[in-house]
């Protein structure tokens, strides 16, 4: 069955980076895009990108543009997503999800980054 | 960039209550929309997606409707577990998903 396990929880300084990752299984790894979502506690959900395992091509919402870069490992089956500059408000909870033409069925258990001095 | 808008933002209603939340995009999107319900400390759950095609699995008394800009999501019988936040998404032009509906027990 597909699975994507994600990374434990981080807690960061503001102005650090944090690298989380999504370990895909249960399907041919190539055939479907990964993307991101995050979202701050107690507030919505906040699409922040994907990223096609294929070819890596790469979209990503233009208010994360420079500061995130999405990545994927097709030796490990595993999808990367990395926020540079960090802020208070980048504090959230990060979700990847299996891409299906536009929706996504599958996701991972969430990654709690904490952004804090 | 396509914004969505949901409503009610909040909505208190009882077991076997019918609901009805709507979402309404910025522009057109033809039918590119799926629905998903969250509970609090879990990922989202795809109920519907491409305006009201039922996801596998999901209980029957769940439908969606609509096209262009204005989509609705229909619970025929409000069930216990039913009881969490909804979000619509549109995947017409990237994603963008609607700010949220909880429903609560009245």
């Amino acid at each position: 069955q597909v699975q994507l396990v994600q990374s434990g929880a981080e807690v960061k300084k503001p102005g650090a980076s944090v690298k989380v990752s999504c370990k895909a299984s249960g399907y041919t790894f190539t055939d479907y895009g990964i993307c991101w979502v995050r979202q701050a506690p107690g507030q919505g959900l906040e699409w922040m990108g994907c990223i096609s395992p294929y070819n890596g091509n790469t979209n990503y919402v233009q208010k994360f543009q420079g500061r995130v870069t999405m990545t994927t490992d097709t030796t490990t089956t595993t999808a990367y997503m990395e926020l540079k500059s960090l802020r208070s408000n980048d504090t959230a909870m990060y979700y990847c999800g299996r891409d299906r033409g536009g929706i996504s069925p599958h996701w991972g258990q969430g990654t709690l980054v904490t952004v804090s001095s | 960039d396509i914004q969505m808008t949901q409503s009610p933002s909040t909505l208190s209603a009882s077991v076997g209550d019918r609901v009805t939340i709507t979402c309404r995009a910025s522009q057109s999107i033809s039918r590119w929309l799926a629905w998903y319900q969250q509970k609090p400390g879990k990922a989202p759950k795809l109920l519907i997606y491409k305006a009201s095609n039922l996801e596998s699995g999901v209980p029957s008394r769940f439908s969606g409707s609509g096209s262009g800009t204005e989509f609705t999501l229909t619970i025929s019988s409000l069930q216990p577990d039913d009881f969490a936040t909804y979000y619509c998404q549109q995947y017409n032009d990237f994603w963008t998903f609607g700010q949220g509906t909880k429903v609560e027990i009245k």
